[in-house]
Parts: C-alpha cells; sequence; structure tokens
C-alpha cells in the first residue's frame, strides 16, 4: 500500500500565483487533514475533512482552499501564493480521528 | 493561543542514555495524546499514543508518563541510539472533533555515538 501521496514534492511559485497540492490515499480513511509546518511552530492545522463532502477550517486556513474530490482524494489550493505561504504542507489522513498517517510532504516556496 | 507547549526544543544525549521530552496542554477535553517521530525529509509517523485513563503506556523502549491533574505528559526513551536521532513533536486531540491535532513546537533529539 502506498499510504498517503502527496504531489509535487517541490514547488517554487512567485507571488500571486496559483497552484493546487495535490493528496490521495489509499488505506479507506473517513477524515483527511492538512497540515503546514514552520520551523519553532510545530505543525498547524489549515483544513479538514471528516468525510466525503465535508470540509472545515482549522487553525490557519486564511489564503487556502480545498476540495474532498472523493473519499481518496483532498486537494489544497494557493489561489494567490505569498511569501507567506512558503512551508512544507503535509496530507493526512485517519480512520476514526485517532491514528493520523502523513504524507512525504510538499516543500513550498514562494518568491 | 498554544494549546500545547513542548520542552526542550533540543536536547542531545549520549547512547544507552535516557531521553526525556515534556509537554503540557491547557484544554482538559483533550482525550487523545500522541508522540510523532520525524526523520528529515519526511512526514511524521505515529510512536506510541496515551489516553487520559491511564497514567503509563510503554511500547519497548519508549514510554509515555501522562499526569491529568498537572495536564502534562511526556516521553521518555530508554536506552537511547543514534537511530533515534529526529524531531519528536507531542500532539493532543478530541476525538469527537474529528481528530484534529493540536501539535506541540518539536523536539530535535541527537543522540551521540
Amino acid at each position: 500500500n502506498a499510504g498517503v501521496t502527496q504531489t509535487p514534492k517541490f514547488q517554487v511559485l512567485k507571488t500571486g500565483q496559483s497552484m493546487t497540492l495535490q493528496c490521495a490515499q489509499d488505506m479507506n480513511h473517513n477524515s483527511m487533514y492538512w497540515y503546514r509546518q514552520d520551523p519553532g511552530m510545530g505543525l498547524r492545522l489549515i483544513y479538514y475533512s471528516a468525510s466525503e463532502g465535508t470540509t472545515d477550517k482549522g487553525e490557519v486556513p486564511n489564503g487556502y482552499n480545498v476540495s474532498r474530490l472523493n473519499k481518496r482524494e483532498f486537494s489544497l489550493r494557493l489561489e494567490s501564493a505569498a511569501p507567506s505561504q512558503t512551508s512544507v504542507y503535509f496530507c493526512a489522513s485517519s480512520p476514526q480521528g485517532d491514528e493520523a498517517f502523513f504524507g512525504q510532504g510538499t516543500r513550498l516556496t514562494v518568491v | 493561543q498554544q494549546q500545547v507547549k513542548q520542552s526542550p526544543q533540543s536536547l542531545i544525549v549520549q547512547k544507552g542514555g535516557i531521553s526525556i521530552i515534556n509537554c503540557a496542554y491547557e484544554n482538559t477535553a483533550f482525550d487523545y495524546f500522541p508522540w510523532y517521530q520525524q526523520f528529515p525529509g519526511k512526514g511524521p509517523a505515529l510512536l506510541i499514543a496515551i489516553r487520559p485513563d491511564v497514567s503509563e503506556k510503554k511500547e519497548g523502549r519508549f514510554t509515555i508518563s501522562f499526569n491529568k491533574s498537572a495536564k502534562q505528559f511526556s516521553l521518555h526513551i530508554m536506552d537511547s541510539q543514534p537511530g533515534d536521532s529526529a524531531t519528536y513533536f507531542c500532539a493532543a486531540s478530541m476525538r469527537n472533533q474529528g481528530g484534529k491535532l493540536i501539535f506541540g513546537q518539536g523536539t530535535e533529539l541527537s543522540v551521540k555515538p
């Protein structure tokens, strides 16, 4: 099993550009999450989806949108990238809201 | 507002020693307390977790100690090995709130041979 797969692994954007980070899980989990990781701040929740068709804001949702396309896929979109969104982004999934399985991350730089 | 505070930020331990990382939380509604281990360039992976109805959980060389009255929990790594060198994150969540994890700031552990 691949687990949680994120694409791309690396990305450089110019300020104002848009992009979508893709995430797919093959574990049939109901819950999916997007976190960002910044030095000294741990991981912070951007958005989460408790089930297909539902999404909700996390701690730091501003500047982001999400789509739960189906049970497997949960995408994160940056409509107009800003340097403050330079970070490492992790997608995760969980079967019942306890143990979370993380992807390998997307390292995003906004210049 | 940082709901989960972790210390120390970095830790250097000799091989065979005990590594101790501490976390404190504020929200008494939290009912799940995991520790995650992260190697460079990788995503975090669950190491061990505890629920507040027990005071200690041990899995191999890794032990969580939980003090509900003090709202604190800690990770103890016995007989630390160079392969344990990684960043460790504590976290907390409420299962009835979708399992959204609130992470501590992380501890970078280095085990010297």
